[in-house]
């Protein structure tokens, strides 16, 4: 699987949009971009998986560049309950999820009232 | 939705003292994994399964026993605790598929004095 890089922390305003960005500069063409969050050491919580174009839910949108060598979660209105870990994993498509995450540092995000 | 259970929630262990972490979905999931959690670290895969009858070694194996007899349960059997085996453990599963998200427990707080 890919290495990434992500910072080891980062602070938002509470409010304000959070921009977590993450490098996976030798990622293969048959990878996904996962990201999770782990909350006080609670389970990891899925947030938002993609390939190659954009991708939005509920919860964040995932823009990642053209080139796939980087990509950037992005939580629009922060709130001080995405204070977390945010990881992310890049794996390939072919095997189930549970099976195959490789988990780094991740970055510590922390919203500011 | 339960999702995926995880028994007990906190255990004190002696060295040397065997124990079952237990772990249960009800997701129907193929796919079912075993993370420990060390300090400040990200989770590394203990073993993991794709199927009942069907297990294998992830990157931190020694020490752990794995089986699944059902697609519900997999449990993670200590033979001989061990103070290096004091960790949090989280139990994940997926369905089969390329792109599917894991779903996570909340964790099994494990201290081995």
């Amino acid at each position: 699987d890919a290495k990434t890089t992500q910072p080891t922390s980062m602070d938002c305003a509470e409010g304000r949009a959070a921009n977590l960005p993450c490098n996976h500069s030798t990622i293969s063409g048959n990878e996904y971009v996962y990201w999770y969050r782990q909350i006080h050491s609670q389970g990891p919580q899925y947030i938002i998986h993609g390939l190659k174009n954009n991708e939005t839910n509920e919860m964040a949108s995932l823009i990642i560049t053209e080139d796939r060598k980087s990509s950037t979660l992005i939580l629009p209105h922060a709130t001080l309950r995405d204070t977390a870990v945010y990881y992310c994993i890049v794996r390939p498509l072919s095997s189930g999820s549970a099976r195959q995450l490789t988990f780094g540092s991740g970055t510590q995000l922390t919203v500011l009232p | 939705n339960a999702g995926v259970t995880q028994t007990p929630k906190f255990q004190v262990l002696k060295t040397g003292q065997s124990m079952t972490l237990q772990c249960a979905q009800d997701m129907n999931h193929e796919y079912m994994s075993w993370y420990r959690q060390d300090p400040g670290m990200g989770l590394r895969l203990i073993h993991y399964s794709v199927g009942a009858g069907i297990t294998d070694q992830g990157e931190v194996p020694n020490g752990y026993n794995v089986s699944r007899s059902t697609t519900e349960d997999f449990p993670l059997r200590l033979l001989s605790a061990a103070p290096s085996q004091t960790s949090v453990y989280f139990c994940a599963s997926s369905r089969e598929g390329r792109g599917t998200e894991a779903f996570f427990g909340q964790g099994t707080r494990l201290t081995v004095v």
